[in-house]
């Protein structure tokens, strides 16, 4: 069965530090891997997905995510927070369905 | 474009009540639909499958007489909580693929939130 890890629940930054979100998922298969972000009381939007290719994927609202198989990790990268980004971030693998980690809450420091 | 829209955003009503969840794909067709559940401060559930012209599918403990889905176009499924009570209280999210297969993302609703007192 597949399932995904996200290890951090809370994570704070302040404004303009790099961002790195831990994903960690299980399956058989070739993974089909997404990061969506939720607002509070918000629907959840698509950030950027892997299927295949290039290990590195670029995605929207200058996020990106780096996927290696050896660790089984898809983890979430941004250069420089923006307060704007403070929201809850989903890790999601998507084999016969889509299973979402936990979820990671970022908070950014002004 | 891939845009969801789901209605109501919000909804209140009394114990008893059967409650109607409309979810649409407004720029594309979805020949299925997900349908999820949300507790606070967790991450989401899928309910069950909607499929275009078919029952729909189920996810292990969800009740199929409780939460009946009716998907009879392929830009709307709608999802009713008969009965509701207030454990039924929760988030729900909508969500459809622009393209089938399981590469492909799943575009969601704003999602409903329903109390029921």
């Amino acid at each position: 069965a597949q399932s995904v890890t996200q290890p951090d629940i809370h994570i704070t930054v302040s404004e303009g530090a790099s961002l790195e979100l831990r994903c960690n998922y299980s399956y058989g298969a070739t993974p089909y891997l997404f990061w969506y972000v939720q607002s509070p009381g918000q629907g959840l939007q698509l950030l950027l997905k892997y299927f295949s290719g290039d290990t590195l994927v670029q995605g929207i609202k200058g996020f990106e995510a780096e996927f290696k198989r050896s660790q089984s990790s898809f983890n979430l990268r941004k250069p420089s927070v923006h307060w704007s980004d403070a929201a809850e971030y989903f890790c999601a693998v998507s084999g016969n369905k889509l299973v979402f980690g936990a979820g990671t809450i970022l908070r950014v420091k002004s | 474009g891939a845009v969801v829209s789901q209605h109501p955003s919000w909804v209140i009503c009394k114990s008893g009540t059967s409650v109607k969840i409309e979810c649409r794909s407004l720029d594309f067709q979805a020949t299925t639909m997900f349908w999820y559940r949300q507790f606070p401060k967790q991450s989401l559930m899928l309910m069950a499958t909607s499929n275009e012209g078919s029952k729909a599918t189920y996810e292990q403990g969800v009740e199929k007489d409780k939460f009946l889905i009716n998907h009879a176009s392929l830009t709307l499924s709608t999802l009713t909580v008969t009965s509701a009570h207030p454990e039924d209280s929760s988030f729900y999210i909508c969500s459809a693929r622009e393209w089938e297969g399981s590469n492909q993302p799943q575009h969601f609703g704003d999602g409903t939130r329903l109390s029921i007192l």
